[in-house]
């Protein structure tokens, strides 16, 4: 068993769609719960994180954590044309270490 | 926020010749910095953990005598594939922690190589 799974996709919406993004992982141990973002031929970039459970919003987006079903969330709402990439889940520590990524789901959202 | 570089962007090789990959950080000084490989629509695959004035940490399948690494100073991790195959060809990224740690990582633009 993977310890972070996650639908690779592709998943398409057509614009202005709500997207929902969804990770489980196994190992209840990382405190730390990051969706990154990469853009085609690009390096992944932090989108958002959360510590511990609970949900935190930035703009359109919203990341859910429930630690007692070990299940992230990542909700894209009026989703644009622009937020076409592939989005990677990942559990972690403080430190950096031994970040675990998801496989990272394509996501297509259609003008 | 933190800037990680590599260089080169792209590069393509003959098979069998060898290709150093640079990665810094620019603004920060970062003792780890962990080394990437993904595949077209695959994740990113760790390879290994370089570590500053010390001997990187290979994951478990990856050649450490075919990709070499040398953290020679603060800012600056090289990944070395050495006798190129074109099974090599892909897509090298390397990232950092913040400086006095912390949850994320910061993520180098990437290296494409295409071994001929």
């Amino acid at each position: 068993q993977k310890e972070v799974e996650q639908d690779p996709g592709p998943l398409s919406v057509p614009e202005g769609a709500i997207v929902s993004l969804n990770c489980t992982y196994s190992n209840s141990a990382f405190q730390y719960f990051m969706w990154y973002r990469q853009y085609s031929r690009k390096g992944p970039e932090l989108l958002m994180y959360t510590y511990s459970s609970g949900n935190k919003e930035d703009g359109r987006f919203t990341a859910q954590v429930d630690k007692s079903s070990k299940y992230i969330s990542l909700f894209i709402r009026d989703s644009q044309p622009s937020d076409s990439a592939t989005y990677l889940c990942a559990i972690g520590n403080t430190g950096g270490f031994k970040t675990i990524f998801g496989a990272g789901t394509r996501l297509f959202v259609k003008a | 926020g933190a800037v990680v570089s590599q260089h080169p962007s792209r590069v393509i090789c003959k098979s069998g010749t060898s290709v150093k990959i640079e990665c810094r950080s620019l603004d920060f000084q970062a003792t780890t910095m962990f080394w990437y490989r993904q595949f077209p629509k695959q994740s990113l695959m760790l390879m290994a953990t370089s570590n500053e004035g010390s001997k990187a940490t290979y994951e478990q399948g990856v050649e450490k005598d075919k990709f070499l690494i040398n953290h020679a100073s603060l800012t600056l991790s090289t990944l070395t594939v050495t006798s190129a195959h074109p099974e090599d060809s892909s897509f090298y990224i390397c990232s950092a922690p913040p400086a006095g740690g912390g949850y994320e990582q910061y993520f180098g633009p990437g290296t494409r190589l295409t071994v001929t």
